[in-house]
């Protein structure tokens, strides 16, 4: 059974960053082929795909948010972790980690986690 | 940038009805990855249809896409109750930019 989870704060501050941590079980990110994304949905909106990382520790960033995203892995942990930079209140949104991204679909979801930004 | 329009916006309907949801990409979808996903309020997307047109495990049979190139439609044959909620498209041909649409909210009427 795959399940995954994330975790985080709930309030930030801006020009803060933000770490969100994506803890998964039922898989291996060591296995080929296997990778996790970041997906954020602001409220009522669309979600939008913000980064992945592979198996083989290849990483990939949405452009527009390129320079503020870090996206890394701790095989031994079941862990993934997001970071991102210079926190803006447009940056409020529920952030979900999601098994799949590139030419792969995203068959699991975490329950979300959600993000507000505000002084 | 592959840009994915859905429409309608909103579709009402009544439970028993036929609906027909709209995903229309401004590119070709390569190889036909393009997929569905159902949303309730307060929960995550939820996989619904793969490969333009294969049910994700234990989707019921009333839910169906097709289409191909840049125009693809998700059918649920007879709406139930439980089928109320947003529905999205979301290409992922074109790696690594995984695009959305903007939704269709299913009303019940």
């Amino acid at each position: 059974q795959v399940t995954l989870e994330e975790s985080g704060p709930a309030l930030v501050k801006p020009t803060q960053t933000l770490t969100l941590t994506c803890t998964f079980s039922g898989f291996s990110l060591s296995a080929p082929g296997m990778r996790v994304s970041w997906v954020r949905q602001p409220p009522g909106k669309a979600p939008e795909w913000l980064a992945r990382i592979d198996w083989d520790d290849d990483k990939f960033y949405t452009t527009s948010l390129k320079t503020r995203l870090t996206i890394s892995k701790d095989t031994s942990k079941n862990q993934v972790v997001l970071k991102m930079s210079n926190m803006d209140p447009a940056d409020t949104a529920t952030y979900y980690c999601a098994r799949g991204g590139g030419y792969f679909f995203f068959d699991h979801w975490g329950q979300g986690a959600l993000v507000t930004v505000s002084s | 940038e592959i840009v994915l329009t859905q429409s309608p916006g909103i579709l009402s309907l009544s439970p028993g009805e036929r609906a027909s949801l709209s995903c229309r990409a401004s590119q070709s979808v390569a190889s036909n990855y393009l997929a569905w996903y159902q949303q309730k309020p307060g929960q995550a997307p939820s996989l619904l249809i793969y490969g333009v047109s294969t049910r994700a495990t234990g989707v019921p049979d009333r839910f169906s896409g097709s289409g191909s190139g840049t125009e693809f439609t998700l059918t649920i044959s007879r709406l139930e109750p439980e089928d109320f909620a947003v529905y999205y498209c979301q290409q992922y041909g074109s790696s690594p930019l995984n695009s959305f649409g903007q939704g269709t909210k299913l009303d019940i009427k």
